[in-house]
């Protein structure tokens, strides 16, 4: 079975902190993506990354970075954490090839406070 | 890629087939349908997709009307674990691009 794992399920940080939201999967899969999830809004795509050293602007990458120095982990991080950070993070990883194309694998995610 | 219409909330008796529909009107020739439910506290999980021809594992079954423009992901037999947002998604086929993931539809099984 393939394993996406994530650093912490719950975290609580202060206003202004650095945070760093490890992601780490077995598969050898080329593409690794970080979401995050909020009530009514649903799953909206931060970062993704095709390969190592490569990554992509989601839909709000805005007060996020992300980091891909090895195939099996992909970071991503909170220079400043804010309030309006505060949201489920979810981390997904996809391999290449015409059956798995678009099925993603996802993390069980970080439930992430900022106060 | 095309939008999806799906009920916000479905209710289904335990034991008995859960039939969750989505509306996707605009499809367009190269694009799939897929299937993803999310469990209360846990990330998305796959269950199926399709093109056109109707296909069955062990999950689920998933309908694709001939035109294209809807389909019905069913639960065969549902189970309170069953309890999920079922999301369905139209993508390209041999995309690059990423998963949207609209409201989905609130399945509550009940005993």
């Amino acid at each position: 079975d393939v394993k996406v794992t994530q650093s912490s399920r719950y975290l609580v940080k202060r206003t202004g902190e650095k945070v760093f939201l490890e992601c780490v999967q077995d598969m050898d899969h080329e593409n690794m993506f970080w979401y995050r999830q909020d009530p009514g809004l649903g799953l909206r795509l931060i970062y993704f990354s095709y390969d190592v050293k490569m990554k992509e602007k989601g839909d709000i990458p805005e007060g996020y970075s992300v980091s891909r120095e090895k195939k099996e982990r992909f970071s991503l991080i909170l220079e400043s954490a804010s309030t309006n950070q505060t949201s489920m993070y979810l981390c997904a990883s996809r391999g290449l090839g015409l059956a798995i194309l678009n099925e993603q694998f996802f993390g069980p995610g970080t439930r992430l406070t900022v106060l | 890629d095309a939008k999806t219409t799906q009920p916000p909330s479905m209710d289904c008796a335990e034991g008995r087939a859960a039939n969750l529909p989505c509306n996707h009107s605009t499809i367009s020739g190269n694009e799939y349908v897929y299937w993803y439910r999310q469990i209360h506290s846990q990330g998305p999980q796959y269950i199926i997709h399709g093109l056109k021809n109707n296909e069955t594992n062990e999950m689920a079954s998933l309908i694709i009307t001939e035109d294209r423009k809807s389909s019905t992901l069913i639960l065969p037999h549902a189970t309170l674990r069953d309890t999920a947002v079922y999301y369905c998604i139209v993508i390209r086929g041999g995309s690059q691009g990423n998963l949207i993931f609209g409201k989905g539809t609130k399945l509550s099984v009940k005993p």
